[in-house]
């Protein structure tokens, strides 16, 4: 088993590039979460999925969207990058309900820096 | 507003020492807590949890001690070694969220083990 993966490690992008940050996992979980990481700030949750096809905000979710068209993949989208969206995130998936459903496993993170 | 507290961004221990890391919550609605433990580079890991039902939770030399009318929570590593040097951090959810298990996480705090 993978895990969680995320695609790609790290990228630059110049003010008002678009890019795609990619996240799978195969561990069959419902529920995925996209977050971001900045010093000082722990990690704040941008959007999050309930289960195939559904997509909500989470407490950070503007300048972002997301689509999870798979149960196994949840992608986030900027579609004008800015500087302050230089960050790292981070894909999680958890099982959602159930024993222990609210333990969320985490991949290994994407740098970006907009320049 | 921050809903879960870390008021020590660092912590040095000695090896073999007992680690004592500390988390504050406000919401008083949260009724699951988790540790997850995060080394530079890497995604966090989740470490321990407990239920707000429990005041304790043990595993191997990771004990969580949860103190609900101080709506406080600590990490008590014993003993503490080289590798348990990384960045803790406390979250928390709540069944009143919903049907999504969203985490709140704190902002972390650093611990080193020296030698």
């Amino acid at each position: 088993n993978a895990g969680v993966t995320q695609t790609p490690k790290f990228r630059v992008l110049k003010t008002g590039q678009s890019m795609t940050l990619l996240c799978a996992q195969d561990m069959n979980h419902e529920y995925m979460y996209w977050y971001r990481q900045d010093p000082g700030m722990g990690l704040r949750l941008i959007h999050y999925s309930v289960g195939e096809g559904t997509t909500a905000k989470g407490e950070v979710p503007d300048g972002y969207n997301v689509s999870r068209l798979k149960k196994q993949n949840f992608l986030l989208g900027l579609e004008s990058a800015a500087p302050s969206q230089t960050s790292v995130y981070f894909c999680a998936s958890s099982y959602g309900v159930g024993a222990r459903g609210e333990t969320q496993y985490f991949g290994p993170g994407t740098r970006l820096l907009v320049l | 507003d921050q809903q879960v507290k870390q008021n020590s961004p660092s912590l040095s221990v000695q090896e073999g020492r007992i680690s004592i890391l500390n988390c504050d919550y406000t919401n008083s609605m949260f009724d699951y807590f988790l540790w997850y433990k995060k080394y530079p580079a890497e995604g966090p890991t989740f470490l321990i949890s407990i239920s707000s039902i429990k005041d304790k939770n043990e595993d191997g030399r990771f004990t969580v001690f949860l103190n609900k009318s101080a709506k406080h929570l600590s990490l008590h590593i014993v003993p503490s070694q080289p590798g348990d040097s990384a960045v803790y951090f406390c979250a928390a959810s709540g069944s009143y969220t919903g049907t999504a298990s969203k985490l709140t996480f704190g902002t972390g705090t650093r611990l080193q083990v020296t030698l």
